[in-house]
């Protein structure tokens, strides 16, 4: 079942940074943070995941906060392109690989 | 490289009538793979996992069956169709220890 809460939607300026919360209150201390995204109609894609470091890729950076209650994905220069759902997720790797997804957060990027 | 593949892209069927969806991946071996349904403006729900041929578990009782007749096959069924059973339906697969579910393209089911 899914551990983290989102805001149901948000908008955001084209080539403005989109930042998109997530609370994961209960996170235990081996689970990870995982984000990913659905454009329309089609099938969920890997963003990013952390334990407890800031991480960065070509797709966005990923920011957990240090009692790690929370965190947020940054997209640095949104796109029409990114406007999706956007779920976070938490898990223990090696669980057999069970990824539980909430309802996430709808990013409607404006032009 | 690896490829996951799904069909068929849509479907529509009467309540009442069987399904089957197909779900292989290439380029892989011995995946995890999953199957998981999103209602029309919902959220995925995990309805299968396989961590090998044969073995299947079931994450919430319901209408549907999922079976692994090879390494990399995995197969969606219903012998009878329910309305509520309409959905975008997606396969995954992953690697045990990797971190990085892959979907499909899904299949769109419509139940009539």
């Amino acid at each position: 079942d899914a551990k983290t809460t989102q805001p149901p939607s948000m908008d955001c300026a084209e080539g403005r940074a989109a930042n998109l919360p997530c609370n994961h209150s209960t996170i235990s201390g081996n689970e990870y943070v995982y984000w990913y995204r659905q454009i329309h109609s089609q099938g969920p894609q890997y963003i990013i995941h952390g334990l407890k470091n800031n991480e960065t890729n070509e797709m966005a950076s990923l920011i957990i906060t240090e009692d790690r209650k929370s965190s947020t994905l940054i997209l640095p220069h949104a796109t029409l392109r990114d406007t999706a759902v956007y779920y976070c997720i938490v898990r223990v790797p090696y669980n057999f690989n069970k990824f539980y997804f909430g309802s996430g957060t709808k990013l409607n990027v404006k032009p | 490289s690896q490829t996951i593949h799904q069909w068929p892209a849509t479907l529509v069927q009467p309540v009442g009538s069987p399904l089957s969806l197909e779900c292989t991946v290439e380029g892989t071996s011995n995946p995890n793979l999953y199957w998981y349904r999103q209602a029309a403006g919902r959220g995925l729900q995990l309805l299968f996992y396989s961590v090998g041929i044969g073995q299947i578990s079931s994450e919430v009782p319901q209408n549907l069956s999922a079976s692994r007749p090879q390494d990399r096959q995995f197969i969606l069924s219903s012998k009878k169709l329910l309305l509520s059973d309409s959905g975008f339906y997606l396969c995954a697969w992953s690697i045990t220890g990797a971190n990085v579910l892959t979907f499909g393209a899904g299949s769109r089911l419509t139940v009539l």
